[in-house]
């Protein structure tokens, strides 16, 4: 079993749509929570940073950890065709410190 | 956040030659990375390179197949030895500010071995 288990896709949807895109993960010790954003070619590009669990906004985006179901999510409303991407999961014990362990990659098409 | 520049962008080898990558940071930073991106896959850490003294690897991982140096903290190479096609992937450099900042990434290597 992986760590972390991310769901590939791919997940097409229509402009405007609101994406709910999840991990779950098997280590209780996890701390702090990344989603990173992947376009063809390109590195990711962190999107969200959070620590233990709750909700964070920013902009069209949304994280939300529950440690309790060793869950997270990342929303993302009224989507774009520019949002078009690959979204990672990541996280570490503590901090940046320590190594990121990252799920598959949900791929995500935004039609006009 | 940190500029981070990897060199070279992408690279076709042949295989049993070395290619050394070089990530560069526009500030200093206490922690690099290196991870590998295997085509489908998702990012796995190679080692963390440490200023001053010897990377640290991951289980799978060993120097003489991935030596890193790392002279300063702005600067470190990752170099692949004796490369063969299961060696094609994204090499990744990542940069920490802090102890509980998130990690930075370039935009990688890409390299193919023929």
């Amino acid at each position: 079993q992986k760590e972390v288990e991310q769901d590939p896709g791919p997940l097409s949807v229509p402009e405007g749509a609101i994406v709910s895109l999840n991990c779950t993960y098997s280590n209780s010790a996890f701390q702090y929570f990344m989603w990173y954003r992947q376009y063809s070619r390109k590195g990711p590009e962190l999107l969200m940073y959070t620590y233990s669990s709750g909700n964070k906004e920013d902009g069209r985006f949304t994280a939300q950890v529950d440690k309790s179901s060793k869950y997270i999510s990342l929303f993302i409303r009224d989507s774009q065709p520019s949002d078009s991407a690959t979204y990672l999961c990541a996280m570490t014990l503590s901090g940046g410190y320590n190594k990121l362990i990252f799920g598959a990659g949900t791929r995500l098409a935004v039609h006009p | 956040s940190a500029v981070i520049s990897q060199k070279p962008s992408r690279d076709i080898c042949q295989r049993g030659t070395s290619l050394t990558i070089q990530c560069q940071v526009d500030s200093q930073v206490t922690m690099m990375f290196w991870y590998r991106q295997q085509p489908g896959q998702s990012l796995t850490l190679i080692a963390t390179a440490n200023q001053g003294s010897e990377a640290t690897y991951e289980s799978g991982f060993v120097i003489d197949k991935f030596p890193i140096s790392r002279p300063n903290l702005t600067f470190s190479t990752l170099t692949v030895s004796n490369m063969s096609p299961e060696d094609s992937s994204i090499y990744l450099c990542s940069v920490a500010e802090g102890k509980n900042q998130p990690q930075h990434f370039g935009d990688g290597t890409r390299l193919s071995i023929l």
